[in-house]
């Protein structure tokens, strides 16, 4: 089936600088978007979302851009912090549908 | 602490057994999702249960099954155990159903599942 996929697998900053962590989706039908953050021995806490009627939100040192033209969707994250290391994963959904799809996964790694 | 409560945090059992994971929703939600993480499938949807029913079912094998019972805490029943069953079992939950930002779901810490 369709899927959810990331660019990077590994993406590794300097603190204080901003990140952007990318996510290509393949199903056009797709209205719904979701971050999760997820640190080791956790589960994925939900970040930030957006529906495909917009193409940008923004939330506390976050934003989400999504662009339907091309199926692309980013996380940026500003002022980089040592708590903001984690693995980011790109979810989607349809609305009015439950499952979400996953993608990979990106491991954002912060350099001190 | 997302308020989701998952038990037990650790499975080990051998190929062939069969184990419960159970999971207590935030208080309030009506909603339980089961999910599977594993390294070569990554986060993948098994089954969903509404208010006692089951609602959708993602990539669930028939050796697994769920329920939901009237208190709302789920459990998800793993049967012929094998290798490859080794995963990370997640259970979210939300408030009602039919997704979108209505309907965010929100994780527990997860049952680690290892099958020697």
């Amino acid at each position: 089936g369709e899927s959810v996929g990331l660019h990077l697998p590994t993406l590794s900053v300097q603190e204080g600088d901003n990140s952007i962590i990318n996510c290509a989706y393949s199903n056009s039908a797709s209205d719904y978007f979701i971050w999760y953050k997820q640190e080791s021995g956790k589960g994925p806490q939900f970040i930030i979302d957006i529906r495909s009627n917009m193409d940008k939100r923004q939330g506390q040192r976050v934003t989400v851009l999504l662009n339907k033209t091309v199926k692309h969707l980013s996380l940026q994250i500003a002022a980089t912090q040592p708590g903001d290391s984690a693995v980011y994963f790109c979810a989607e959904s349809l609305e009015g549908a439950d499952g979400l799809t996953f993608g990979k996964g990106t491991h954002l790694i912060i350099q001190p | 602490d997302s308020g989701v409560t998952q038990t037990p945090k650790h499975l080990i059992t051998a190929t062939g057994q069969r184990v419960t994971l159970r999971c207590s929703p935030r208080s309030g939600d009506l909603s339980v999702y089961w999910y599977q993480q594993s390294l070569d499938q990554g986060l993948q949807f098994l089954i969903q249960y509404y208010n006692g029913e089951e609602r959708a079912k993602g990539n669930i094998l028939e050796r697994f099954s769920a329920q939901q019972f009237p208190d709302l805490h789920s459990e998800l029943n793993l049967s012929s155990l094998e290798l490859g069953d080794s995963a990370l079992y997640f259970c979210a939950s939300s408030v009602a159903t039919g997704g979108g930002r209505k309907n965010i779901q929100y994780f527990g810490a997860g049952t680690r599942l290892s099958v020697l």
